[in-house]
């Protein structure tokens, strides 16, 4: 079978750093993907991890290590907007097939 | 570009009946997966439809169905409704090769009475 592990919830006050991290089973592994969701609202792709080591974009960055089956999201300078779900997902073949965590709901305080 | 457009955005309906969701995907994309999303839990993929074909399922009965057309829009069909049924219903596309970011609609929120 498969399952991605991450925390249910965290909180934080505005300006402070966060990190999600995500643990992961799976047969067959092409990368990880993050991805934002506010309540009602969509799911918004983060950022997308296939090999070892870090990615930046702005305030986020992901890592991921494959031997260890683990990676994170890291928010830094949280600001109020924020606040929302974060799911890390795996590929495991072509198609973008995308296999969720339960995800993890980040409130940020003033 | 309109993105991803999912219609409707609501929907209730009575246990038992059938239901039919619509997505067209973003402009430039050809493969739609569809996915459905309980209340506070992550989105489970139901299946992905590619060149007019499914691809990939995920761990649903046989209630659920799909189709592709030709210009790449997609349907989700829903038999025999049950309660459990209600959820959101998102509607993904990307690429089919090379493409690792997939875009999501606003999805359709369905009741089942």
């Amino acid at each position: 079978g498969q399952s991605l592990e991450q925390p249910s919830e965290v909180t934080a006050v505005e300006g402070a750093i966060v990190q999600i991290n995500c643990t992961y089973q799976t047969s067959g592994f092409y990368g990880l993907s993050w991805y934002q969701q506010h309540d009602g609202g969509a799911p918004t792709f983060l950022s997308y991890n296939a090999l070892d080591g870090l990615e930046e974009t702005g305030r986020f960055s992901s890592f991921l290590s494959r031997s260890d089956s683990y990676g994170y999201l890291l928010l830094q300078e949280l600001q109020m907007k924020d606040s929302a779900s974060y799911f890390c997902a795996v590929i495991k073949a072509a198609g973008n097939k995308l296999t969720f965590g339960g995800g993890t709901r980040v409130l940020v305080k003033p | 570009d309109a993105g991803v457009t999912q219609s409707p955005t609501h929907l209730i309906k009575t246990r038992g009946q059938q239901v039919t969701l619509r997505c067209s995907p973003k402009s430039g994309h050809d493969t739609v997966s569809w996915y459905q999303q309980a209340l506070g839990q992550g989105p489970q993929f139901i299946f992905q439809y590619y060149e007019e074909e499914e691809r990939q399922r995920g761990n649903f009965p046989d209630r659920f169905s799909g189709h592709q057309f030709p210009n790449y829009s997609s349907e989700l069909n829903v038999n025999a409704l049950l309660l459990g049924d209600s959820a959101l219903y998102l509607c993904a596309s990307s690429t089919f090769q090379g493409n690792t970011e997939a875009f999501f609609g606003q999805g359709t929120r369905l009741t089942v009475v």
